[in-house]
């Protein structure tokens, strides 16, 4: 049971470069999200999204691109990459029970440099 | 906008202290308070708050919640090196359909 899957691990860009960052979930869970957490701050929302086909803007969207094409994977693209998106990123994802609530699956983290 | 907000930023004990983390929020339709601990990697859920005054434990740690004064506190009895982390509070918003993060605490246990 592999729970959230986040590739790659690492990566280093240059200013200007594009890519995407890879989530994957086999809980069949509902609703996923993409948070980054900067040195010494919490995690600030990207994006999310509720169900396949449905996604909404978190608090920091600009920059940033996401498409739920299918319940298991919800993928973050990056256009034009800038320093300010040196960060980590984390993809999340929670069923929609009311015991889910609570319980949000994290991945193991994309460390981001953008130089 | 749904505010959190966790104190200390910071933390430094020796082992086998006891230490309290405090997490205030300015919400709308409040239903819930998360924490979570995260070591090196990704947060891992601790506690879910839903009720006033009813403690939440798992083993050296705890929670309570208090809706009247919008605050929560995690304790930590008889901390261990392994506790070293960043305590993460959370707010889920209205419909749980997304999460607002406080700053967190950082937490190191030295022996």
């Amino acid at each position: 049971n592999a729970g959230v899957t986040q590739t790659p691990k690492f990566r280093i860009l240059k200013i200007g470069q594009s890519m995407t960052l890879q989530c994957t979930q086999d809980m069949n869970h509902n609703y996923m999200y993409w948070y980054r957490q900067d040195p010494g701050m919490g995690l600030k929302l990207i994006y999310y999204s509720v169900g396949a086909g449905i996604t909404d803007k978190g608090e920091v969207p600009n920059g940033y691109n996401v498409s739920r094409s299918t319940t298991e994977d919800f993928p973050l693209r990056l256009e034009l990459a800038a320093p300010s998106q040196t960060s980590v990123y984390f993809c999340a994802s929670r069923g929609g029970t009311a015991e889910d609530r609570g319980g949000y699956t994290f991945g193991s983290g994309t460390r981001l440099t953008v130089v | 906008e749904d505010k959190v907000v966790q104190s200390p930023l910071s933390l430094v004990v020796h082992e086998g202290d006891t230490v309290t983390l405090n997490c205030s929020y300015e919400v709308t339709n409040f239903r819930s308070l998360l924490w979570y601990k995260q070591e090196k990697k990704a947060p891992t859920f601790l506690f879910m708050l839903t009720s006033s005054g009813i403690e939440k434990k798992s083993g050296r740690l705890s929670s309570i919640l208090d809706k009247k004064e919008l605050f929560s506190i995690l304790n930590i009895t008889a901390t261990q090196t392994g506790d070293s982390a960043i305590y993460l509070c959370a707010y889920p918003g209205t419909g749980y359909q997304k999460v607002t993060f406080g700053t967190g605490t950082k937490l190191q246990v030295i022996p």
